[in-house]
């Protein structure tokens, strides 16, 4: 079974510190995907990776940077933390175009 | 760029009820449709894929059909139980080629004893 491991289920963080988010498939999937997830608002993509070193902006990538230096690790930076960036964050993997196995979420507060 | 609307947005019914959640599309040139559950601070599972060329699904007490031509999916539940509460979301993969999914906002699930 496809395991994803999000680091951290709950994580408080201080305004303008650099947040690392990280991300970890079992499954050797070339896809991942970073969303964000607000009442209201749905799930929102903030970046997305085809396959080692490759990204792609979504729809929200402002504030927010990744690396994926290895395959089976995505990782999402908050280079300076604000607090409209507290929410509930999701990792995804895939082979495309299967549908995408997600983490459980961490959930941030920036306080 | 595809749109994906959820109908209704919230349901709280009693155990036992046959359910029928709904998920509308804008473009019907779609490849898949995926339907998610998600529990309460938890990520999504999926739980059923229908390919393009199927017009249903079924998994256990869970049937979802596809109309591509109207853009409509529809997820029938049978015999609710208290264990089916959660939220249910459906996703379609763009048409362009990536297949990034466009995800509904939900349908969020109460079923009481």
């Amino acid at each position: 079974d496809v395991k994803v491991t999000q680091s951290s289920r709950y994580l408080v963080k201080r305004t303008g510190e650099k947040v690392f988010l990280e991300c970890v498939q079992d499954m050797d999937h070339e896809n991942m995907f970073w969303y964000r997830q607000d009442p209201g608002l749905g799930l929102r993509l903030i970046y997305f990776s085809y396959d080692v070193k490759m990204k792609e902006k979504g729809d929200i990538p402002e504030g927010y940077s990744v690396s994926r230096e290895k395959k089976e690790r995505f990782s999402l930076i908050l280079e300076s933390a604000s607090t409209n960036q507290t929410s509930m964050y999701l990792c995804a993997s895939r082979v495309s175009p299967l549908p995408q196995h997600f983490g459980d979420g961490t959930r941030l507060s920036i306080l | 760029k595809q749109e994906v609307t959820q109908i209704p947005a919230a349901l709280s019914v009693p155990e036992g009820e046959n359910l029928v959640l709904n998920c509308s599309f804008t473009d019907s040139a779609i490849y898949n449709l995926q339907w998610f559950r998600q529990d309460p601070g938890k990520g999504l599972t999926s739980l059923l894929l229908i390919q393009s060329s199927q017009r249903e699904q079924t998994s256990g007490r869970l049937n979802a059909s596809l109309d591509k031509s109207s853009g409509r999916s529809t997820l029938y539940i049978a015999a609710s139980q208290p264990g089916d509460s959660a939220t249910y979301l459906c996703a379609v993969p763009d048409s362009g080629g990536s297949y990034i999914p466009t995800f509904g906002r939900g349908t969020s699930l109460i079923v009481h004893p």
